[in-house]
């Protein structure tokens, strides 16, 4: 099946710094990606969609200045935690979209746990 | 809104029982649903999905049946098995290019 990787698994970083993540879809090109953070004990929630070639549409509540999305490629798009806090402390995932039997079908990374001290 | 419904957080099922998880939505435009598993601080892995059309996927020991006139739909796992333990969720689309709405999850824990 479709595999999506993302880097680094996991970053501590302090706050005030940026923070930059990587998914990259190994064996299939994917013009859209999404990601997705989820806190302890709830369910994921969508942050942007991220389209090859143009700019990320971002979900409300989300601040497109401080999370920078760019998909440069039609493998590659990544996240950067501008100015991390320690709210911002969380699992961050994305998924890379890839045309399966019915339609398109996402395909998830495995994830990348970031700690702001 | 919540527009895709897990009412069970978690679910506890003794080994080799059948599981079953279920999910409810409000959209009857969403035409795609699909079931995905959740070990902890990891990505979610596809398991199963089903086309509004069809009332019933299987696939080895994962049955999704799908009851569009009570928008609801339900996992089936026979026989659980331990590594089945983790966090299901259950996600709609409202057409093949749209995002996934997400419910919130069912924790399942599987009983030696």
């Amino acid at each position: 099946g479709a595999v999506v990787s993302q880097h680094p698994s996991r970053v501590i970083c302090k706050s005030g710094t940026s923070v930059k993540i990587e998914c990259r879809s190994l064996d299939f090109q994917a013009t859209t990606m999404f990601w997705y953070r989820q806190f302890p004990k709830q369910s994921l929630m969508l942050m942007a969609t991220s389209n090859e070639g143009s700019k990320a549409t971002y979900e409300q509540g989300v601040e497109k200045d401080k999370f920078l999305i760019n998909h440069a490629s039609l493998t590659l798009s990544t996240l950067t935690v501008t100015s991390a806090h320690p709210e911002d402390s969380s699992f961050y995932i994305c998924s890379a979209r890839d045309r399966g039997p019915f339609g398109y079908e996402q395909y998830f990374g495995p994830g990348t746990r970031l700690t702001v001290t | 809104d919540q527009q895709v419904k897990q009412n069970s957080p978690s679910l506890s099922v003794q080994e080799g029982r059948i599981s079953i998880l279920n999910c409810d939505y409000t959209n009857s435009m969403f035409d795609y649903f699909l079931w995905y598993k959740k070990y902890p601080a990891e990505g979610p892995t596809f398991l199963i999905s089903i086309s509004s059309i069809k009332d019933k996927n299987e696939d080895g020991r994962f049955t999704v049946f799908l009851n569009k006139s009570a928008k609801h739909l339900s996992l089936h796992i026979v026989p659980s098995q331990p590594g089945d333990s983790a966090v299901y969720f259950c996600a709609a689309q409202l057409d093949s290019n749209y995002q996934l709405i997400w419910g919130a999850g069912t924790k399942l824990i599987i009983k030696p």
